[in-house]
């Protein structure tokens, strides 16, 4: 079946360094994949999409690559704030249907 | 300017109420999404809209019956409340299938008691 994981663990990390989330994805082939940020009591906001030609994607201090090969798309935040503290949702857009899937997410708490 | 507004932001009900939920987008999107949000924080589509046409109709209980009066507006109506339900209910909009970038309203928690 199709799976979305991403480490269901927060990452605590200290201001100042490098955040990377990790989303892997099994039985799909994606045309695109797209990240989120949540705040606890909003709706996620989106922030990048990469599609499966693009080995990289930034977007000032964010940086996104995807592995088709590996199935797996990385999420980086260079430079990190505490107000990078939220949840990041990976996405899926299947190929089939055209649905958005998402990951369960990843919640980053970045320390002052 | 609200992009993506849904009414009301919290819901509290017995079992077995009717109940609906409203969402409105001055974006200009052609396609507007429901989705479900349970305690895990999965987030799970529920239905979509374009252009007033059902497209995506998950496997979800026939209680749940959207309804799309034009392309802006996008109502959830839910019919004989089950505890289940209780969840984060998400609307979103975008532009042109499939959805490259979707916007988010923020969210409607039903608590049903």
């Amino acid at each position: 079946s199709q799976k979305i994981e991403q480490n269901s663990e927060a990452l605590n990390i200290q201001e100042g360094k490098t955040a990377t989330l990790t989303c892997n994805y099994t039985n799909y082939s994606p045309a695109y994949l797209q990240w989120y940020r949540q705040d606890p009591g909003r709706g996620p906001v989106f922030l990048l999409l990469i599609r499966e030609n693009e080995k990289e994607k930034r977007k000032e201090r964010l940086k996104v690559t995807f592995d088709t090969t590996l199935k797996q798309s990385l999420f980086h935040i260079t430079a990190s704030q505490p107000a990078d503290s939220a949840t990041y949702l990976c996405a899926l857009i299947s190929s089939n249907t055209g649905k958005l899937i998402f990951g369960q997410g990843t919640t980053l708490q970045v320390k002052p | 300017d609200t992009a993506v507004s849904q009414t009301p932001k919290y819901l509290v009900t017995q079992m077995g109420n009717d109940k609906s939920i409203k969402c409105e987008q001055n974006l200009g999107h052609d396609t507007m999404y429901w989705y479900k949000q349970d305690s895990k924080k999965f987030l799970k589509i529920m239905f979509s809209y374009n252009n007033k046409e059902l497209i995506i109709n998950e496997t979800v209980p026939n209680r749940f019956s959207p309804k799309s009066p034009d392309k802006a507006h996008l109502n959830l109506h839910i019919n004989s409340l089950e505890l289940g339900d209780s969840a984060v209910y998400f609307c979103a909009s975008s532009q042109g299938r499939p959805a490259y970038e979707q916007y988010f309203g923020p969210g409607t928690r039903l608590t049903v008691t």
